[in-house]
């Protein structure tokens, strides 16, 4: 079956644009979560969904990142006023319900560049 | 310092090697532990998960958990050229499950 999706695969921008980055997940998966990976780091969290709510968003460094999850399925991640240093690969994974321990599927990620 | 600690290599083997992989993580809360494979410019895939301490084998890889140290281990035994990638250490953070990775050791089998 499909897994999780991005798009666009990449992306490069200007400093000060906006850019959007969309998440397709697994369907049926409650829960989602976005991740931003920079260049020789693993993965960290920036914020997590169940259902069409942030349960968690504890992890977006500023006020410029905003996501939204309006019917539960298809995401996006906004970010404002882009910066150099926002430069990397963003993450989204799903899980069927976003319990500890519940396995978390990744889409293959969206490399944002800004010059 | 970083809730998990990974050294990011690179690590070089020969085809056929067993390989060794290793993190060291902070929170005393951490119960779920997980490996991923990234192959370069994928998304993560899970490799092996265990809870709690003890040991978890499937097919060539073993994972490790020893609590007690805070100590994590992978083994992947008759290393291959597929299995030359970055590896990543997990453990659930938070209330809500997020994962805390390490930063991930580069692997390279030559053959």
């Amino acid at each position: 079956g499909a897994g999780v999706s991005q798009t666009p695969s990449n992306k490069v921008t200007e400093k000060g644009k906006y850019v959007e980055l969309r998440c397709d997940p697994i369907s049926g998966h409650t829960a989602l979560y976005w991740y931003r990976q920079s260049l020789g780091q693993g993965p960290e969290f920036l914020i997590y969904f169940q259902g069409t709510g942030a349960a968690d968003d504890s992890g977006l460094p500023n006020d410029r990142f905003f996501a939204v999850r309006p019917e539960g399925s298809v995401s996006t991640l906004k970010i404002q006023r882009t910066e150099r240093g926002d430069s990397a690969v963003y993450l989204c994974a799903s899980s069927l319900s976003g319990t500890r321990g519940d396995e978390q599927f990744f889409g293959p990620g969206t490399r944002l560049t800004v010059l | 310092q970083k809730e998990v600690e990974q050294d990011p290599g690179p690590l070089s083997v020969p085809e056929g090697a067993i390989v060794s992989l290793n993190c060291t993580y902070s929170n005393s809360a951490f119960q779920y532990f997980m490996w991923y494979r990234q192959y370069s410019r994928k998304g993560p895939e899970l490799l092996m998960y265990t809870y709690s301490s003890g040991n978890k084998e499937d097919g060539r890889f073993t994972a490790q958990v020893d609590k007690s140290s805070k100590y994590i281990s992978l083994f992947i035994r008759d290393s291959q050229p597929s299995d030359s990638a970055t590896y990543l250490c997990a453990g659930y953070g938070g209330s809500q499950g997020n994962l805390i990775f390490g930063k991930g050791t580069k692997l390279s089998v030559k053959p």
